[in-house]
């Protein structure tokens, strides 16, 4: 089966650092998405591509976060500089335009101490 | 506002019984919605989807959904769970149909517990 890469699996950083997360989509996939996970606010979505494009990212901060898709195989998320409430499990996600049900990757758990 | 709501954060069954994890959302237009799963340190799995025609949507594991307009619901059942269903699952609707402009938006989540 197809499926998302997301890496690293688990990042543990200091406060202050800054943290890349990469994600492979599936090929031919041309819709990527950046969603935070977390215990007291769920899902949330941070940013989303379409064709590479960012077409959405009202809901990551602008001033530690961003989001960039140098290639159709490539997704990254930075944050800098990381802060302790950003602690939180970030998935990525692909899908297609034509084909609603977008596969998630394992996600990437971070920890800022 | 457009939101989607799951009433229940957990919800315990024993072994072979039937289970329904509820849920509804807000929108003044046509959606499409999804239930997806999550188990343990683990990403989002794609349970079933609606986007139009029968009301009624059988996916993978044996779950199934029925989409109710009237209601604003889409429910998620089993006849029978297994201890392999435990899991946290998701309902999500992607409020931008007419426009093309997909976006997600997630319940938050039942834990289904099933115990022997």
């Amino acid at each position: 089966d197809a499926r998302v890469t997301q890496t690293p699996r688990h990042k543990v950083t200091e406060m202050g650092q800054e943290v890349t997360m990469r994600c492979q989509p599936i090929l031919g996939h041309n819709t990527v998405f950046w969603y935070r996970q977390t215990m007291m606010q769920g899902l949330e979505l941070l940013a989303y591509f379409r064709n590479r494009a960012p077409l959405d990212d009202s809901g990551m901060p602008k001033d530690r976060f961003s989001a960039e898709m140098p290639d159709a195989t490539l997704a990254t998320l930075k944050i800098q500089p990381s802060e302790p409430r950003d602690s939180a499990v970030y998935f990525c996600a692909s899908g297609t335009t034509e084909n609603y049900g977008y596969t998630f990757g394992s996600g990437t758990r971070l920890t800022v101490v | 506002a457009q939101s989607v709501t799951q009433l229940d954060s957990q919800v315990p069954v024993f072994e072979e019984a039937p289970v329904e994890l509820r849920c509804n959302y807000s929108s003044s237009v046509s959606v499409y919605l999804f239930w997806y799963v999550q188990y343990p340190n683990q990403g989002l799995q794609l349970l079933l989807k609606y986007l139009s025609g029968s009301t009624l949507v059988k996916g993978i594991n044996g779950f199934e959904a029925e989409f109710n307009k009237s209601q604003t619901s889409f429910h998620l059942r089993k006849p029978s769970v297994h201890i392999s269903d435990t899991a946290e699952y998701f309902c999500a609707a992607d409020f931008g149909r007419h426009t093309g402009f997909q976006k997600l938006v997630f319940g938050t989540g039942t834990r289904l517990l099933v115990s022997p």
